[in-house]
């Protein structure tokens, strides 16, 4: 079993929708959780970080995080075409000088 | 632009041959990250430097592989006697010990293809 496990998709969605994609994971010592965004042939660029449980919300993206159920969330409201990429979730143990555990992605496209 | 940057953006080689990357983190991080993706997966990481010190390697940087950074800036990945299955983004990152530490920034990466 891998330390963190993501749906890859693919998943379709009409623009406007909203979307969830989630991870879980099994090492309870995680404490810090990512969502980095990926384009095609680009590097993963960061979208939200969340420490420990609890919700956090930066515009049409919340990020949700479920320490007893060792699940994470990512919704993103009223998609849009340009959100179509690859979303990867992160987790880390400490919050300094440390690598991060990625999930494989999901890769999500919005059609207009 | 004041991002990370990496050279060469691709490399194809023949098996057996070594290969050099390199990356240019932000000016000011002083910590940079080595991490290996391949087609349908996340990344992996590889290595971790604080200035100019290798504080960590993951087991899966083989005896052929080497990363330096010598003087606390930019950083070479060298793979030595490269194999089909080194074929991958190879992807640097850096952040800013002091600041909020999490968030890596990352380069568009290296893709290798070996033949």
């Amino acid at each position: 079993q891998k330390e963190v496990e993501q749906d890859p998709g693919p998943l379709s969605v009409p623009e406007g929708a909203i979307v969830s994609l989630n991870c879980t994971y099994s090492n309870s010592a995680f404490q810090y959780f990512m969502w980095y965004r990926q384009y095609s042939r680009k590097g993963p660029e960061l979208l939200m970080y969340t420490y420990s449980s609890g919700n956090k919300e930066d515009g049409r993206f919340t990020a949700q995080v479920d320490k007893s159920s060792k699940y994470i969330s990512l919704f993103i409201r009223d998609s849009q075409p340009s959100d179509s990429a690859t979303y990867l979730c992160a987790m880390s143990a400490r919050q300094a000088g440390t690598a991060l555990i990625f999930g494989k992605g999901t890769t999500l496209s919005v059609s207009s | 632009d004041t991002g990370v940057s990496q050279n060469p953006r691709h490399k194809i080689t023949k098996r057996g041959q070594n290969v050099t990357f390199r990356c240019d983190p932000i000016s000011e991080h002083n910590r940079l990250y080595w991490y290996r993706q391949t087609l349908g997966q996340g990344p992996e990481f590889l290595t971790y430097f604080q200035n100019e010190a290798q504080l960590e390697k993951s087991r899966l940087l083989s005896d052929r592989f080497s990363a330096e950074r010598p003087k606390g800036s930019f950083s070479t990945l060298e793979i030595q006697r490269t194999e089909q299955g080194d074929s991958a983004m190879y992807l640097c990152a850096s952040s800013f010990s002091g600041g909020n530490d999490y968030e890596q920034y990352f380069g568009p990466g290296t893709r290798l293809t070996v033949t």
